[in-house]
């Protein structure tokens, strides 16, 4: 079976500063990985997934994510972080294909301060 | 994208009475969905994967008669929560897969939030 963890439940930062979400995850077979973003009261909006190929990713927002398969982590990493992207952050493993569940990690809360 | 279309977004009912969630693909063919439930502060657990014309998979733990999925069509799968208590108040938040993709992603609708008085 799947599992994701996301090693910090949360993350403060000053607004324009560069930040890392640490996501580990556990699979003896090939994976699909993904990185969601929930603002409170609402569903969840993709940033961005790692299928196969290059294993850095980017996506929306700003964000990008490495995928590395000898750490199994697949790390999110923004540049500079605004105020905007205060936020639950999940990071989500399922299997290769499209049959498999989306089995999700603890979630990270970023907190953007001015 | 795909857009996940989820009603109600909020519900409040009295305990003992049932309430059904609908969920919805709007603009392409879902032969899978998921519903989730999320508690405060915590993460998302999956509760069932809701197949098209068929009965509904269950995770461990999830009381199927408590939860009542149906998926009766391509675009369709609805939620009820029967005979509710103050403890299933909660966030529920369904997705679908769409058919044609080998993405594996999975697409949200905006979750609905039940209190039960």
């Amino acid at each position: 079976a799947q599992s994701v963890t996301q090693l910090d439940s949360q993350v403060p930062v000053f607004e324009e500063a560069p930040v890392e979400l640490r996501c580990n995850y556990s699979s003896s077979v090939s994976v699909y990985l993904f990185w969601y973003v929930q603002y409170p009261n609402q569903g969840l909006q993709l940033l961005l997934k790692y299928l196969s190929g290059s294993t850095l990713v980017k996506g929306i927002n700003g964000f990008e994510a490495e995928f590395n398969k000898s750490q199994t982590s697949f790390h999110l990493r923004k540049p500079s972080v605004h105020i905007s992207d205060t936020a639950e952050y999940f990071c989500a493993v399922t299997l290769s294909g499209n049959t498999g569940k989306l089995i999700f990690g603890q979630g990270t809360t970023l907190q953007v301060k001015p | 994208g795909a857009v996940v279309s989820q009603h109600p977004s909020w519900v409040i009912c009295k305990s003992g009475t049932s309430v059904k969630i609908e969920c919805r693909s709007l603009d392409f063919q879902a032969t899978t969905m998921f519903w989730y439930r999320q508690f405060p502060k915590q993460s998302l657990m999956l509760m069932a994967t809701s197949n098209e014309g068929s009965k509904a998979t269950y995770e461990q733990g999830v009381e199927k008669d408590k939860f009542l999925i149906n998926h009766a069509s391509l675009t369709l799968s609805t939620l009820t929560v029967t005979s509710a208590h103050p403890e299933d108040s909660s966030f529920y938040i369904c997705s679908a897969r769409d058919t044609l993709l080998n993405t594996g992603e999975l697409f949200f609708g905006e979750g609905s939030r039940l209190t039960v008085l």
